[in-house]
């Protein structure tokens, strides 16, 4: 079965820096995903990537997708208090868009001031 | 406003004692599935459903029930919760790969 491994497991910043998340797939990438969840609440989708080289942004926030790495980052700029939480990256095993995502074990993120 | 909800939010009970936490989305999704996460696994499928009536296991069925008799609801059954069932426990629906998930239901079995 397909696992995905994100690095940093935890990330303290002060804010203003900058920070980049990993997460590798054992297996081809068909979907990757990026949400993030405040301590104890629910997932909010972030970014969809579909497409080897595809990068996508969002505020400040940038992912990209390398599908020969089997790797997706996201990349913070100028971090924020509310950029705080844990980020966590889903893939889609099959390709269908409609199966459960295998998820990463997340990345705890903590902004400073 | 488009949305997934959860019953309850938190819930304390025995052991052996029957729960229902229940699902229901809005968006007219076909797909639902339940997650539960716990600290250093991460965030683990229970079951999903393709649609009404179509239920399958995840990664870690044993000990839970679902069911889908209509498409908004998703409910996840527990006939006899155990311990080793306290976790975060999450639903999802999904459209074209993108799961929305509801807040979250935190379960203690005592």
């Amino acid at each position: 079965s397909q696992e995905l491994e994100q690095s940093p497991q935890s990330l303290i910043v002060q804010e203003g820096k900058n920070l980049t998340i990993n997460c590798t797939s054992s297996k081809t990438l068909y979907g990757l995903y990026w949400y993030k969840q405040k301590y104890g609440e629910g997932l909010i989708f972030l970014m969809m990537l579909q497409k080897g080289g595809e990068e996508k942004s969002h505020e400040k926030i940038t992912a990209k997708l390398d599908e020969k790495k089997q790797q997706s980052s996201l990349h913070i700029t100028a971090s924020q208090p509310s950029h705080a939480g844990i980020y966590l990256c889903g893939a889609d095993a099959v390709g269908s868009g409609n199966t459960p995502l295998v998820f990463g074990k997340g990345t705890r993120l903590s902004v400073i001031a | 406003e488009a949305q997934v909800t959860q019953n309850p939010r938190y819930l304390i009970t025995v052991t052996g004692k029957k729960l229902t936490v229940t699902c229901s989305q809005n968006m007219n999704h076909e797909y639902m599935s339940w997650y539960r996460q716990d600290p250093g696994l991460g965030l683990r499928q229970i079951y999903y459903s393709m649609n009404v009536e179509v239920t399958d296991k995840g990664d870690v069925p044993e000990g839970y029930k679902v069911s889908r008799k209509e498409k908004r609801n998703f409910p996840l059954i527990l006939e006899s919760p155990s311990p080793n069932q306290t976790s975060l426990y999450f639903c999802a629906s999904n459209r074209w790969g993108v799961q929305y998930f509801g807040p979250g239901t935190r379960l203690t079995v005592t």
